[in-house]
């Protein structure tokens, strides 16, 4: 079974520019989840999906960044503009359960992002 | 304070060591935890999840004291394969899911 598909895996770019990470999800897993993981640090949550619902976006910073879940499949989160704490590695998670509480996430290989 | 706290790194230990991770969180509405391991730039991957009355896998062992808000992770006879950060994750009740990972402890085992 393919596990969670991110792209791209690495992405550099200068600031004030825009960027764009893509994540597909473990086929029929419903909930999905967007981290950003700073160095030396634990994924933090930017947002979750319940197919193509945001049920939890209170930690996404939304003067620059938005996400879109369309279809309930794959997903998108951008940046706009990008700024230099920006540069994190951003996971992309998934799990097959609605309510989420138990059920094992499992994150995709991550896009390692460098803003100059 | 963090809200997941563990203990800093790294540790450093010869094979065959015993080494033991220690984790506290402070939100009493956490309802699961789990450990997570993290090879070097790769994606934190499930390792077991931890239970009230503690559970063991292999030479893995975890431990929660819900009372104390602590969480432990025992490790015996270390291989050279288990070098990886270990991150202490709670599940917050009624959040659906919503995770909340520690800082990560970084294991180093030395021939």
């Amino acid at each position: 079974e393919a596990g969670v598909v991110q792209s791209p895996r690495y992405k550099i770019i200068e600031k004030k520019q825009p960027v764009a990470f893509w994540c597909n999800p473990i086929s029929g897993h419903n909930t999905l989840y967007w981290y950003r993981q700073n160095l030396g640090q634990g994924p933090e949550l930017l947002i979750r999906y319940e197919n193509e619902e945001a049920v939890d976006d209170s930690q996404l910073p939304k003067d620059r960044f938005s996400a879109e879940r369309l279809k309930g499949v794959d997903s998108t989160l951008k940046i706009q503009p990008a700024e230099l704490g920006d540069s994190a590695v951003y996971l992309c998670a998934s799990s097959s359960s609605l309510a989420g509480a138990m059920e094992t996430q499992y994150f995709g290989p991550g896009t390692r992002l460098l803003v100059l | 304070r963090k809200e997941v706290e563990q203990d800093p790194g790294p540790f450093n230990v010869p094979e065959g060591a015993t080494v033991a991770f220690n984790c506290t969180y402070s939100n009493s509405a956490s309802q699961s935890f789990f450990w997570y391991r993290q090879d070097c730039r790769k994606e934190p991957k499930l390792l077991m999840s931890v239970y009230s009355s503690g559970n063991e896998d292999g030479r893995f062992t975890a431990q929660l004291n819900r009372a104390s808000q602590y969480i432990s992770l025992l490790i015996r006879d270390s291989k050279l394969s288990d070098s990886a950060t270990y991150l202490c994750v709670v599940n917050l009740r009624n959040q659906g899911g919503k995770l909340i990972f520690g800082q990560g402890t970084e294991l180093s085992v030395k021939p």
